[in-house]
């Protein structure tokens, strides 16, 4: 399967602190995405990282990519309840779209 | 610019029904893509369409089937409905997909099969 695997499956930490989750993959990539789905709704993009880039930011966001392993990680920095959400990340293999697990992160007040 | 629009939002049916689900792009998006999401197998590709043309599906029966108009509309269709068949169906839309670029996601239809 193309399927990537994403770790912590869930996560629960206090407002204000850090959080990362990371993804791993299988085959070589194009470039890995970042998605965010609210309480079973749509998935909101968040972030898109090439393959020849290694880290990119976009307000509390951080990603990198490390190819040679084919992992990700993505860190969101002093976050808040809103920042509850499943994560998920997604590997582009022509035109269509092959998404982990997911990371269940829950941000307590 | 409006988003993606999936209509209905929910829906129940029951087993051997058929379903079709709809689904609007954002305004010159010439992609639509389907995906399945459940609890036990996550989010699954089941088609992508782009100028009417199907080019890329995914491992599901041929129950499931799809079509795209000329404005871009996209429909998909489940026929003799199963259990198994309830999840949530997302729609999602995009410029020229396999170009580093994002997709669009639109809110859903969730489908209850009983």
């Amino acid at each position: 399967s193309q399927q990537g695997e994403e770790d912590p499956q869930a996560l629960s930490i206090q407002e204000g602190e850090n959080a990362t989750m990371n993804c791993s993959y299988k085959t070589s990539i194009n470039n890995l995405q970042w998605y965010r789905q609210n309480s079973g709704r749509g998935l909101v993009h968040l972030i898109l990282i090439r393959s020849n880039e290694r880290e990119k930011h976009s307000g509390r966001l951080r990603v990198t990519l490390d190819t040679s392993k084919k992992s990700s990680s993505l860190l969101i920095t002093a976050s808040r309840a809103a920042d509850t959400a499943s994560y998920f990340c997604a590997t582009e293999y022509g035109n269509k779209l092959v998404f982990g697990a997911g990371t269940i992160l829950r941000v307590k007040s | 610019k409006a988003g993606v629009t999936q209509t209905p939002r929910y829906l129940i049916k029951t087993r051997g029904q058929q379903v079709t689900l709809s689904c609007s792009p954002i305004s010159g998006h010439r992609s639509v893509s389907w995906y399945q999401q459940t609890p036990g197998q996550g989010l699954q590709f089941l088609f992508e369409y782009f100028s009417e043309t199907q080019r890329n599906k995914g491992n599901f029966p041929g129950r499931f089937s799809g079509r795209q108009f000329s404005n871009s509309r996209s429909e998909m269709n489940v026929s003799t409905l199963e259990l198994g068949d309830s999840a949530l169906y997302l729609c999602a839309s995009s410029v020229i997909p396999g170009k580093n670029t994002e997709a669009f996601f639109g809110q859903g239809t969730r489908l209850t099969v009983v």
